[in-house]
């Protein structure tokens, strides 16, 4: 069983920059997996941020980006504002057509 | 714009199978990508519940894999979930969504309880 893993809860301060991870519990997270993040904050749908990596959707803010850092995909938050608290998901996409998300890191601006 | 509806009973009986649709509109199900659904328990996580193609290729999540059916009808451009033998575990907001490698367009999402 694949398990993708996040930060449970990561805290930045306005105007700060955060990084949060999205890892593989066994072996490396590569463009290969085609890694996206997603953005939820409560009561709404998921809003996608980044795709393919480092893919900012349509109207996404340029403060969010997306990378590869080490064996772990990467969602990068510059200059961080009060309404990005939310949670954040990541997603791999398997060689096997299967999608898994990961638990979701929830952010705190503060 | 494409646009994702999902629709069908809000509160399901334990034992009994869940059916949902998603209506899917601005874009023809019959022009390709993947279609599929996605769920949230209450305060907890996002969960993908499997994917289909208009020509009716699936792919399911393992761990669901034995209780899950999705379906197309390309004639009414819309797709559906059907979940069996459903307990209280299952209860969650459902999301449909356009798949690719990723997650483009999702629905509002709809809440179903399960409970007698």
């Amino acid at each position: 069983q694949t398990v993708v893993t996040q930060e449970p809860s990561f805290s930045v301060s306005p105007g700060g920059t955060v990084t949060l991870t999205c890892g593989l519990s066994s072996g490396s997270v590569s463009t290969s997996y085609y890694p996206s993040w997603y953005q939820q904050t409560p009561g709404q749908a998921p809003r996608t941020l980044i795709y393919n990596t480092n893919t900012r959707s349509s109207g996404v803010p340029d403060r969010f980006s997306g990378s590869i850092l080490g064996n772990k995909a990467a969602l990068t938050i510059t200059g961080a504002q009060a309404d990005d608290e939310s949670d954040y998901y990541c997603v791999l996409y398997m060689t096997s057509g299967i999608s898994v998300f990961g638990g979701g890191t929830k952010l705190t601006v503060l | 714009q494409v646009q994702l509806q999902e629709s069908g009973p809000g509160l399901v009986k334990p034992s009994e199978t869940l059916s949902l649709t998603c209506g899917v509109s601005g874009y023809s199900i019959s022009s390709g990508y993947y279609w599929g659904w996605i769920r949230q328990p209450p305060g907890k996580g996002l969960e993908w519940i499997g994917s289909i193609y208009h020509s009716g290729n699936t792919y399911y999540n393992p761990s669901l894999k034995s209780r899950v059916t999705i379906s197309v009808d390309t004639s009414k451009n819309q797709f559906s979930l059907k979940l069996s033998s459903v307990t209280a575990a299952d209860t969650a907001v459902y999301y449909c969504a356009r798949r690719q490698y990723y997650f483009d367009y999702w629905g509002q999402g709809t809440l179903v309880t399960v409970s007698s």
